[in-house]
């Protein structure tokens, strides 16, 4: 387990369509992160899980999107009746609990374009 | 070497120059600060990180500065070269839930 792998890495889709990403996270860190990311902006916190416990969510995650992390191993964004303001890059982050530095670690994203 | 006072979207530097970015953070009780550097398709990447008991931590050819006074982060790179050229984020991490708030960007451009 070499890093945060979250797939897939691009995704086009029509407005309207549903959409989901899968964010598989280092195998010993208990807590995982959702973040979106616009261009030129810095990524912005949608919301956390610790080990299978959804524990925090923005208030930029609409009711259109939702979070899961079944098993307290891989997480899934799901993106439903999609938007073109919802074009973005989607990060994931994953971190023993407690850390915030060297130990937190990003995935390579997965950026959604809404056509 | 270049530096800036105030923030800047975009710097541009000489290679074997010094860098300084800045960042200003909003919240005076945030008690821990990361810098990242995020390249072109990549997710943001660890550089260096600072306590707020700390003014100043060195790394290898990196600095960070923070003023609590002014709630201010500085990045200083030494030597500038070509694969420092990236976007710079300072972040602060709220304690209880580890979740990261991202400052501004810098886009650092190194000219050989």
């Amino acid at each position: 387990d070499t890093g945060v792998s979250q797939d897939p890495r691009h995704k086009i889709t029509k407005r309207g369509q549903n959409v989901t990403f899968r964010c598989d996270p280092i195998s010993e860190h208990n807590r995982l992160y959702w973040y979106r990311q616009t261009l030129g902006q810095g990524p912005e916190f949608l919301t956390y899980f610790q080990n299978e416990a959804q524990l925090e969510k923005s208030r930029l995650l609409s009711n259109r999107f939702s979070a899961e992390r079944p098993k307290g191993s891989f997480s899934t964004l799901e993106i439903q009746r999609t938007e073109q303001g919802d074009s973005a890059m989607y990060l994931c982050a994953s971190s023993p609990r407690g850390q915030g530095g060297y130990g937190y670690t990003f995935g390579s994203g997965t950026r959604l374009t809404v056509v | 070497g270049e530096s800036v006072g105030l923030h800047l979207p975009t710097l541009s530097v000489q290679e074997g120059d010094n860098s300084i970015i800045n960042c200003a953070y909003s919240n005076s009780a945030s008690d821990y600060f990361i810098w990242y550097k995020q390249e072109s398709g990549k997710g943001p990447q660890f550089i260096i990180d600072i306590r707020s008991n700390m003014d100043k931590r060195q790394g290898q050819r990196v600095t960070v500065l923070l003023n609590k006074t002014v709630k201010h982060l500085s990045l200083q790179i030494a030597a500038t070269q070509p694969g420092d050229s990236a976007v710079y984020f300072c972040a602060e991490r709220d304690d209880n839930t580890g979740k990261l708030i991202f400052g501004q960007g810098t886009t650092l451009q190194v000219k050989p």
